[in-house]
């Protein structure tokens, strides 16, 4: 699976768009882009993949580059619950097990 | 069943003592996952289950770390002769055989500290 580079840490001001990006620049085209996230003492928490197109749901946005080689990860209304890691993973799926990185530290702050 | 569950949430244990750690996971999911993960660091794969089957190990699981999935249910991950290198969080988590998959599913963890 390919690798991904992130930011060691953001901040990001409550009720502001949280844009955290990822590189991942030897993607393969099967390899879906994952993020997840891990709040203090919990158990990392799935919010979002995609494959080529631009994807949504009901905790972020997912924009991916044309030649897929990076990512980002939109959070439109931060909220100080969104303080976390967020990981960004490349990776197959399916079968295929995540294999995480140190990924960001977010900091939102009031 | 409104998720992965884990126990205990907390070990403390001494060195050289054996632990052994459950995880539940959500009922129509076949795949099985262990993960550890120490201080600012992110989760470290370990090992992952097909039902019953353990198809992965990593090598981060030596000798002294022993996994099972009994009936490809619950999991149970056992740690002999503990050492201070081993205290961490132990994540479980699981999943389904789709082709892409929504993600894992993971559980709170139980936190292990060897003293």
């Amino acid at each position: 699976d390919a690798k991904t580079t992130q930011p060691t840490s953001m901040d990001c001001a409550e009720g502001r768009a949280a844009n955290l990006p990822c590189n991942h620049s030897t993607i393969s085209g099967n390899e879906y882009v994952y993020w997840y996230r891990q709040i203090h003492s919990q158990g990392p928490q799935y919010i979002i993949h995609g494959l080529k197109n631009n994807e949504t749901n009901e905790m972020a946005s997912l924009i991916i580059t044309e030649d897929r080689k990076s990512s980002t990860l939109i959070l439109p209304h931060a909220t100080l619950r969104d303080t976390a890691v967020y990981y960004c993973i490349v990776s197959r799926g399916g079968y295929n097990k995540l294999i995480f990185g140190a990924g960001t530290r977010l900091a939102v702050h009031p | 069943d409104t998720g992965v569950s884990q126990d205990p949430r907390h070990k403390i244990t001494k060195r050289g003592q054996n632990v052994t750690f459950r995880c539940d996971p959500i009922s129509e999911h076949n795949r099985l996952y262990w993960y550890r993960q120490t201080l600012g660091q992110g989760p470290e794969f370990l090992t992952y289950f097909q039902n019953e089957a353990q198809l992965e190990k990593s090598r981060l699981l030596s000798d002294r770390f022993s996994a099972e999935r009994p009936k490809g249910s619950f999991s149970t991950l056992e740690i002999q002769r503990t050492e201070q290198g081993d205290s961490a969080m132990y994540l479980c988590a699981s999943s389904t055989n789709t082709g892409e998959s929504s993600g894992y599913t993971f559980g709170s963890g139980t936190r292990l500290t060897v003293v």
